[in-house]
C-alpha cells in the first residue's frame, strides 16, 4: 500500500464519452500531481496542486480538466479524448516540492 | 546506463550479483534526486533520495551515489533478487516546483 489510491484501475471509453479519474491520498500531504505515462517516454507532468490550489498546468489540452476539492482528493475529468490520450495516468502526492512523491498504481486509459 | 531523453536500456544480471544503474542528469542547479522502482502494472515506488550536499546515501541493500562534477547519479543494489526486476528511473528537482524524470532502465534478474 502506497497510501495513494486511484480508481478506476482500467478505463475504456469512446472519444465522445465523459469520465472522471479519482485519486485519494491518506498520507497527510499538501501537494498532489497528475502525470501521464506513455510507453518508452518519461513521466509527463500534467497538473500540480498545493493546498487545493492549482500551481502548475503543463500546457495540457482543455479536454483534461482537474479538480481538487480538498488536500486529500484529486480528480481528472475527461471529455472528448483522442486516441493518442491512451496511456497510464498516475497520481502522486508529497509534502512539498523537495520531498519524495508517492504514487498510486494508476488508471490504464484506452480511447477507442 | 540511463540519460534523460534516451531509449530505455536494459541491464541483465544473475541472482546474487550486485547491480549498478546509472543516470546522467542535465541541470547543474538540481539539488534533490530520487530513485524510483516501477514494477509491471504498478505505479512508481520510492526507493531512496539524496540531496546535493551529500555524495552517498545508503538504504537497505541500496546505495545512491551522486557525482555533481559530472552530473551523474547511480543506484547500487546489493545481492540482487528476482523481485528486484523492474524499471528503475531517476528524478531530479532543478529548483522549480516539480521533479523531472528520466525514461528508466529495465533490470532483469535471472534465478
Amino acid at each position: 500500500e502506497t497510501g495513494v489510491t486511484q480508481t478506476p484501475r482500467h478505463l475504456v471509453m469512446g472519444m465522445t464519452n465523459k469520465k472522471s479519474l479519482k485519486c485519494e491520498q491518506h498520507l497527510g500531504h499538501n501537494a498532489m500531481y497528475w502525470y501521464k505515462q506513455s510507453a518508452k517516454k518519461p513521466l509527463e507532468l500534467m497538473f500540480v496542486y498545493n493546498f487545493k490550489e492549482q500551481t502548475e498546468n503543463n500546457s495540457v489540452p482543455s479536454r483534461f480538466s482537474p479538480e481538487c476539492p480538498n488536500s486529500s482528493h484529486l480528480f481528472l475529468h475527461l471529455h472528448t479524448l483522442q486516441p493518442e490520450d491512451s496511456a497510464l495516468y498516475l497520481c502522486a502526492s508529497s509534502h512539498g516540492s523537495n520531498q519524495p512523491q508517492h504514487f498510486g498504481d494508476g488508471t490504464r486509459l484506452s480511447i477507442l | 546506463g540511463e540519460s534523460v531523453g534516451l531509449h530505455l536500456p536494459t541491464l541483465s544480471v544473475q541472482e546474487g550479483d550486485n547491480s549498478i544503474i546509472n543516470c546522467a542528469y542535465s541541470n547543474s542547479a538540481s539539488d534533490y534526486f530520487i530513485w524510483y522502482k516501477q514494477e509491471s502494472g504498478k505505479g512508481p515506488q520510492f526507493i531512496i533520495d539524496i540531496r546535493s550536499n551529500m555524495d552517498k546515501r545508503q538504504g537497505q541493500r541500496v546505495t545512491v551515489l551522486l557525482n555533481k562534477t559530472v552530473k551523474h547519479l547511480s543506484l547500487q543494489i546489493a545481492a540482487t533478487q528476482p523481485g528486484d526486476s523492474a524499471v528503475y528511473f531517476c528524478a531530479e528537482n532543478p529548483g522549480y516546483s516539480t521533479l523531472t524524470f528520466g525514461k528508466g532502465t529495465m533490470l532483469l534478474v535471472s534465478p
